[in-house]
């Protein structure tokens, strides 16, 4: 069965600096990738979708890369802020109509 | 912004009762799912259904678990006989174009207790 794995350790960054989370997968070839922010007690709300044809997408100060060959997902977020202390989810479709979703990591920006 | 609702915020049953979790997915759009998520685990996909039938559903969805669209707005979750391990945060989804392809909205979540 398809697999995600994402960092558990939290990620602690400097305000301004930048923030990498990565996202591996194993067991599939997914024809798109997602990333969603999930705050405490929230649903999750996306961020990017990236195909298995494309190799980078940006959005503000977002982005997110997809290596088909390694099966990962880096995500950036640069200048980065403390607002942006939250945790990350990475989601892949598993088929039909099903997405499955990693753990995700926690990211905690210091001010 | 049309947004997610879901009802109730919080529910809190005995073990062995049944309980019905109610969404309202963004009204034009076409696909809609339930989610779980145990206490600090991952959001573990449940269902999804479209055209008044279920798409896909997960090995967690279960004869005690069924899905009903009653009317042009609600989508709901039923659970026949509550389990202890049934606690969790579900959250609905609903998404406009083809399949799991297109954004997905989740609402604010219903947190289940059982007790």
């Amino acid at each position: 069965s398809q697999k995600i794995e994402q960092n558990s350790e939290a990620l602690n960054i400097q305000e301004g600096k930048t923030a990498t989370l990565t996202c591996n997968y194993t067991n599939y070839s997914p024809a798109y990738l997602q990333w969603y922010r999930q705050d405490p007690g929230r649903g999750p709300v996306f961020l990017l979708l990236i195909r298995e044809n494309e190799k980078e997408k940006r959005k503000e100060r977002l982005k997110v890369t997809f290596d088909t060959t390694l099966k990962q997902s880096l995500f950036h977020i640069t200048a980065s802020q403390p607002a942006d202390s939250a945790t990350y989810l990475c989601a892949l479709e598993g088929g039909g109509f099903k997405t499955i979703f990693g753990a995700g990591t926690r990211l905690f920006v210091k001010a | 912004e049309p947004e997610v609702t879901q009802t109730p915020s919080h529910q809190v049953t005995q073990m062995g009762q049944e309980v019905i979790l109610r969404c309202v997915p963004i009204s034009n759009h076409l696909y809609f799912y339930w989610y779980r998520q145990i206490l600090g685990q991952k959001v573990e996909f449940l269902v999804s259904f479209y055209n008044n039938e279920i798409s896909e559903k997960s090995e967690i969805f279960d004869d005690q678990f069924s899905v009903e669209r009653p009317d042009g707005s609600n989508f709901t979750l039923k659970i026949r006989s509550t389990k202890l391990e049934d606690s969790a945060m579900y959250f609905c989804a609903s998404s406009g174009l083809a399949g799991a392809e297109e954004t997905q909205y989740f609402g604010p979540g219903t947190r289940l207790l059982v007790l």
